[in-house]
């Protein structure tokens, strides 16, 4: 069973501040990681893909990937009220169609 | 206006009935995905499908049905099968052969057994 772990947080961070959200996965033939971000009652929305150890910036956000670990993470610098939201991290097996999903951290910036 | 669109919104079933959920994609993708979300679980993935008149049981197929009829629509039956159906349904889409295996998803929906 492939598995791909979050803390359900919330993680509660101030306005400016920067967030990290973390996860790690089971599978080591995994190639492919996004984190979604997800808004309640909405569908979730990709804010990063990363395929490929090191850092990967988009903006204020920050995908790093460390595969001997096993971890992958996401940070978000200069954090806004707006960015309050569930991040889902998400898994693929290389050459695979399945994704496996954490089951998110809850993300709350306070103004 | 390209995009995943599901219909409809909010679905309310009573015990015993089927019901069919509409997913219909304009992005001329080859893959398309259904998953279920609960409360403090993460997405679980139901059906998929790489090619037209070809689909795969996920996870947790079992009280669903699908059909690939055309690449722009992949509809999810939830049948009386199902014993615990209350939850937010979501489908996704996935361009093949490309460097990106990305998923989008559509706005989702919700479906309440009453």
């Amino acid at each position: 069973q492939k598995e791909v772990e979050q803390n359900s947080g919330p993680l509660s961070v101030p306005e400016g501040a920067i967030a990290s959200l973390n996860c790690t996965y089971s599978d080591r033939g995994s190639q492919s990681f996004f984190w979604y971000r997800q808004y309640s009652g909405k569908s979730p929305e990709l804010i990063m893909s990363i395929y490929s150890n090191g850092d990967k910036e988009d903006g204020r956000f920050t995908a790093q990937l460390n595969k001997a670990s096993q971890y992958v993470s996401l940070l978000i610098r200069d954090s806004q009220p707006s960015d309050s939201a569930t991040y889902l991290c998400a898994v693929r097996e290389g050459g695979y169609q399945k994704v496996t999903f954490g089951i998110g951290t809850k993300l709350q910036v306070i103004p | 206006d390209g995009g995943i669109t599901q219909s409809p919104k909010y679905l309310f079933r009573k015990e015993g009935q089927n019901v069919t959920l509409s997913c219909e994609q304009n992005l001329n993708h080859d893959a398309m995905y259904w998953y279920r979300q609960d409360p403090g679980q993460g997405l679980r993935l139901i059906y998929y499908s790489q090619i037209v008149n070809d689909f795969q049981k996920g996870d947790i197929a079992e009280g669903y049905s699908v059909s690939r009829e055309k690449k722009e629509s992949f509809p999810l039956t939830v049948t009386s099968a199902q014993k615990n159906p209350t939850a937010f349904y979501l489908c996704a889409s996935r361009p093949q052969g490309t460097s990106t295996d990305t998923q989008y998803f559509g706005p989702g929906t919700r479906l309440t057994v009453l």
